[in-house]
Formats: structure tokens, sequence, C-alpha cells
């Protein structure tokens, strides 16, 4: 069974970057089809993608949040991380990591989220 | 501000039926397609439906998912109080992204 599992600090300043690294076990990072994302969800409020990456490297970011965005895979551990720069306390949320599963087929893109960490609490506060 | 437009909340009765919008455009939902998700209380989303219609294994059959033109609807039969929970829904866009609706949170009553 895959499984997700996120890390990284649970306390950031403002102005500083966030970092997290998701883990993957039970399957490979590197399986083709699937792509591998972040997503995160402020007090409350719903649920926003931040980016997703391929194990070859190819992402694909929000637009809102590309700026500040960099996600990275390193298929030798079986984890890709995030680096969110110059947050603010808009950024507290929690983070979760998730395989996304995304194909073209002729009536569209397929795009869903199968699996799921279960999410990691990051504040951001001096 | 999510692209795509879910009802805030919905609420019915055990036993019975619900059924939960969710609203895009020819950017999105119209051209591509639709996942549904299910969050309970304090945990992580589950996928209940993808590419429009389909379950993944373990999501019983009174889960089910449609789409026309630039709208889904997410559709729970049967309904339990353990189905209590925020629904969302989620699609790719036209500018290579993913997006979610901004959540349906579901009581029964």
């Amino acid at each position: 069974q895959l499984q997700l599992q996120e890390s990284g600090p649970g306390l950031v300043k403002p102005s500083e970057t966030l970092s997290l690294t998701c883990t993957v076990s039970g399957g490979s990072i590197s399986s083709s089809s699937y792509y591998w994302g972040w997503i995160r969800q402020p007090p409350g409020k719903g649920l926003e993608w931040i980016g997703s990456i391929y194990y070859s490297g190819s992402t694909y970011y929000n637009p809102s949040l590309k700026s500040r965005v960099t996600i990275s895979v390193d298929t030798s551990k079986n984890q890709f991380s995030l680096k969110l720069s110059s947050v603010t306390a808009a950024d507290t949320a929690v983070y979760y990591c998730a395989r996304h599963d995304h194909s073209i087929a002729v009536a569209g893109t397929k795009a869903y989220f199968d699996y799921w960490g279960q999410g990691t609490l990051v504040t951001v506060s001096s | 501000q999510s692209v795509l437009t879910q009802p805030p909340s919905v609420s019915a009765a055990p036993g019975q039926k619900v059924t939960i919008s969710c609203s895009g455009s020819s950017s999105n939902i119209g051209n591509n397609y639709v996942s549904w998700y299910q969050q309970l209380p304090g945990t992580a989303p589950k996928l209940l439906i993808y590419d429009n219609n389909k379950r993944p294994s373990g999501i019983p059959d009174r889960f089910s998912g449609s789409k026309s033109g630039t709208s889904a609807t997410l559709g729970i039969t049967g309904l339990q109080t353990g189905d209590e929970a925020d629904y969302y829904c989620g699609t790719w866009d036209s500018s290579l992204s993913a997006a979610f609706g901004g959540g349906t949170k579901l009581t029964v009553l």
C-alpha cells in the first residue's frame, strides 16, 4: 500500500523559506503516469493546489504561487520536496503531499490525487 | 477565490439522497475530467470519484459522479451520519494547473 509522509519544521518565521519533504513508501516515485503534488489548507478553509512534479523533474505550479515555489524530486531517496519563499501569516496551513495521477485523453486532461499524506501544520509566526 | 463554485453547505436526513454541485467553465470542467474528495473532520482528503464518474476500489456505490457541460455533480444515496464531511470537487484548468472547489459541508440531520 502506497504511503506518503510529510516532514519539516512546524514553525517558520515571516519572510523566511518554508521547506517540507514528502517520503514515499510502498511504491516508486519513478512510476510513469504519476506526478507528485503539494496541496495546502489554511485553518478552516478549502484546499489549494501548490504544484506537482514528475520524477524527471518536469513541474506544474499554481500561477498564483509560482514566483515563490520550488518543487524538487530525489528519486534515490523516493522523496520530493517543497520550498516556499518569503512566507507570511497567509501561508499558515496544513500542507499535504499527494500522488497526482495525470494523463491526457481525447476528451481532456485527467488529473486527480489518489493517495495523500496525513498532512503537517506549518505556522508562520515570529 | 476558487475557479470552481460549490454550495457552502447542504443537509439531508439519514437514508435520504443529497447532491452537491460544482460549477466551472470551458477552461476547466468543460474540457477536462472531474474528481471528488471527502474530508472527514481532522483527516486528509480522500478520493471518492475520478474521471467524472469512476469510484476507486473500496468506495461504496452510494457515491456517484456525473458531468454535464461546465458543471459536475456528486450524489450520495442512503445517507449515513458517517458521511458528514466536507466535499471538494477538482479538475484541471487551461492555465496548466489543478483546481479545487471551495468545498461543501454536508450535514446529516
